[in-house]
């Protein structure tokens, strides 16, 4: 069965400091998708990233970075300066691959990120 | 549709009665899920449609709750003889390939009293 552990419920930080989100995962499958979402206080879940299991390059875009480890079945994402917007629940998730049997998400319990001015 | 659009935005119902939720996905996405954020459970999987596969229905948590997409395009989730346990964020999903990712509805807020 797969699962996805978000060991940090809350976060909070004041504006401009980097902040770290931690994301470990398991899964029996050797191709797998992980995926980052944000959760604005509108509750729209906003897709931010997907990252395959044989693609283990870190990725930046703007201010954020992933980190995707799997040797140690993590996919870590991090805010750089962080901002008031970036304050929201984030959830990583894991998909097995395409296929028949379906393409539904494991998500992790989220982490809720409070930035503060 | 520019998005996944959902209705009603929020929806009151007393213990006992039925309920249906509405998505529409967006146009020519082939792939819709629903999935329900509770605050006990998290983001739980529901339901999939794939074309005209048979859906995968693996997620869904009674025989109460059925869902149904016509034409490959809306669908309904139904959830009948409504329990309290059922208040949830009930939220919608479509997309063309995974490789992009789902694009989600704002959802529907149900409250059971």
């Amino acid at each position: 069965a797969q699962k996805v552990t978000q060991a940090q419920t809350e976060i909070s930080v004041v504006e401009k400091e980097d902040v770290t989100l931690d994301c470990v995962y398991e899964t029996r499958d050797t191709t797998y998708y992980l995926f980052w979402y944000k959760q604005p206080p509108s509750g729209e879940l906003v897709f931010l990233i997907r990252r395959n299991s044989f693609d283990e390059q870190n990725e930046i875009s703007g201010r954020y970075s992933w980190n995707f480890q799997k040797s140690t079945s993590s996919f870590n994402f991090t805010i750089t300066a962080s901002q008031v917007v970036d304050s929201a629940v984030y959830f990583c998730a894991l998909s097995e691959a395409l296929g028949a049997a379906g393409n539904k998400l494991t998500f992790g319990g989220g982490t809720r990120v409070l930035v503060k001015p | 549709g520019a998005g996944v659009s959902q209705s009603p935005s929020n929806k009151v119902t007393e213990k006992g009665k039925d309920v249906e939720l509405r998505c529409d996905p967006i146009s020519g996405h082939t792939a819709l899920y629903w999935y329900r954020q509770s605050l006990g459970q998290g983001l739980e999987f529901l339901i999939y449609f794939q074309g005209n596969s048979a859906p995968d229905k693996s997620g869904l948590p009674s025989d109460r709750f059925s869902a149904e997409r016509t034409g490959g395009s809306v669908s309904t989730l139904t959830i009948q003889r409504t329990q309290q346990e059922d208040s949830a964020v009930y939220l919608c999903a479509s997309s063309l390939v995974l490789t992009y990712g789902y694009t989600f509805g704002s959802g529907t807020r149900l409250t059971v009293v």
